[in-house]
């Protein structure tokens, strides 16, 4: 079955430096991309989409993530972390290789420093 | 406009019992998707429905089903409640089942059984 793959389930870094989630996934065929994040007690939110056209999609709160084919990437980046940031971080991919549903990774915890 | 609203938040039960979550969806919205979440499986697909009508289903149970009523509210029902069932169930919903839709999601309800 196609997967996606986050690459470290825990990730730290100083308040102000940069943010990079690494989101990976294994389809011939580039799947729809999407990153969530979710807060404790909380649901999903979308933070940004990728489905056609420019590969650099820039989302809410400062995020933003390059699709890039050759690597079958979309990672996450933020050029400056805030301690808000600090949450669960899940990127997910839709398509026909994957049964046409939502297939989420295994989620990446940020945690921000002060 | 109000979001996705899922209820209960909280919910215990025990073993052999059975349980209806229910899930109100985004005003306008006809798609409604459910996941279970848990720390070890982390977000499972468990069954979409548009207009009524279940579109797609994942690899849970029978034990795991769900409907869709005609201004697209939906339930899901488990049955004979098992130790394994403990998580948060959420609820997504979108404008129509295309896999580009992106889903925004309620708080989830959180099962506890005992």
């Amino acid at each position: 079955a196609q997967s996606v793959t986050q690459l470290g389930s825990h990730v730290s870094v100083s308040e102000g430096a940069l943010v990079l989630l690494r989101c990976n996934y294994s389809s011939s065929v580039p799947p729809y991309l999407f990153w969530y994040v979710q807060y404790p007690n909380q649901g999903l939110q979308l933070l940004l989409k990728y489905t056609t056209g420019a590969t650099l999609v820039k989302g809410i709160n400062g995020f933003e993530a390059e699709f890039k084919k050759s690597e079958t990437s979309f990672h996450l980046t933020k050029p400056s972390a805030h301690m808000s940031d600090a949450a669960e971080y899940f990127c997910a991919v839709s398509g026909a290789e994957y049964g046409n549903k939502l297939v989420f990774g295994a989620g990446t915890i940020l945690r921000v420093k002060s | 406009k109000a979001g996705v609203t899922q209820t209960p938040r909280y919910l215990i039960k025990t073993r052999g019992q059975q349980v209806t979550l229910s899930c109100s969806p985004i005003s306008g919205h006809r798609s409604v998707s459910w996941y279970q979440q848990t720390p070890g499986q982390g977000l499972q697909f468990l069954f979409e429905y548009f207009s009524e009508t279940q579109r797609n289903k994942g690899n849970f149970p029978g034990r795991f089903s769900g409907r869709q009523f005609s201004n697209s509210r939906s339930e899901m029902n488990v049955s004979t409640l098992e130790l394994g069932d403990s998580a948060l169930y959420l609820c997504a919903s979108s404008l129509g089942p295309g896999v580009g839709s992106p889903l925004h999601f309620g708080n989830g309800t959180r099962l506890t059984v005992t």
